[in-house]
């Protein structure tokens, strides 16, 4: 079975400070996929970032970047010199490789950016 | 480009009446199709998912059901709802067979159960 745990329930910074969301995620399966989705208060769910298990190269857009390693079965989000408008509840979720099966969510992470 | 409509947005219903929520996709053809719920301050539960017209596959036993009866249409419904079934309802779909590609969500519709 697989399972994403995301242990920050909620973080709460000041405007302009850096500011890591965790994700570490376990299945048995050697294709997989993750994911980050961001949920303002409005609901709906926006996506961020792909990234498969063969690829385990950082990346960045603009303030946002994505820090992923198999070797911890991590796959955490780093947001640089956060704003107001990040504040939303942070999503890690993750599917194995074959079929149309759905996503396994984490319980996400509130972020609350104060300014 | 695709877009995905849920309806209604809100929804208020008496526990034992029955429930039906629309989705429909545009712009693609043979989308897969999902159905998650969330929960008040919890993460998304997948609900059912369908890879084609009148193929269901539902990953929680519970007082719901789901049909696709149209290749960009897939509904949730129940005979009865429970206090239970009240929460945050978005639909999703993907490109057909592709798993690495992100699920795009709807809107959502949040049912309360009076």
């Amino acid at each position: 079975a697989q399972k994403v745990t995301q242990a920050q329930t909620e973080i709460s910074v000041v405007e302009k400070e850096d500011v890591t969301l965790d994700c570490v995620y376990e299945t048995r399966d050697t294709t997989y996929y993750l994911f980050w989705y961001k949920q303002p208060p409005s609901g709906e769910l926006v996506f961020l970032i792909r990234r498969n298990s063969f690829d385990e190269q950082n990346e960045i857009s603009g303030r946002y970047s994505w820090n992923f390693q198999k070797s911890t079965s991590s796959f955490n989000f780093t947001i640089t010199a956060s704003q107001v408008v990040d504040s939303a509840v942070y999503f890690c979720a993750l599917t194995s490789g074959g079929g149309a099966d759905g996503l396994t969510f984490g319980k996400g992470t509130h972020l609350i950016i104060q300014p | 480009s695709q877009t995905i409509h849920q309806w209604p947005a809100t929804l208020v219903q008496p526990v034992g009446s029955p429930l039906s929520l629309e989705c429909t996709v545009e712009g693609t053809s043979n989308p897969n199709l999902y159905w998650y719920r969330q929960a008040a301050g919890r993460g998304l539960q997948l609900l059912f998912y369908s890879v084609g017209i009148g193929q269901i596959s539902s990953e929680v036993p519970q007082n719901l059901s789901a049909s696709r009866p149209q290749d960009r249409q897939f509904i949730l419904s129940s005979k009865k709802l429970l206090l239970s079934d009240s929460g945050f309802y978005l639909c999703a779909w993907s490109p057909i067979g592709r798993n690495n590609q992100p699920q795009h969500f709807g809107d959502g519709t949040r049912l309360s159960i009076l």
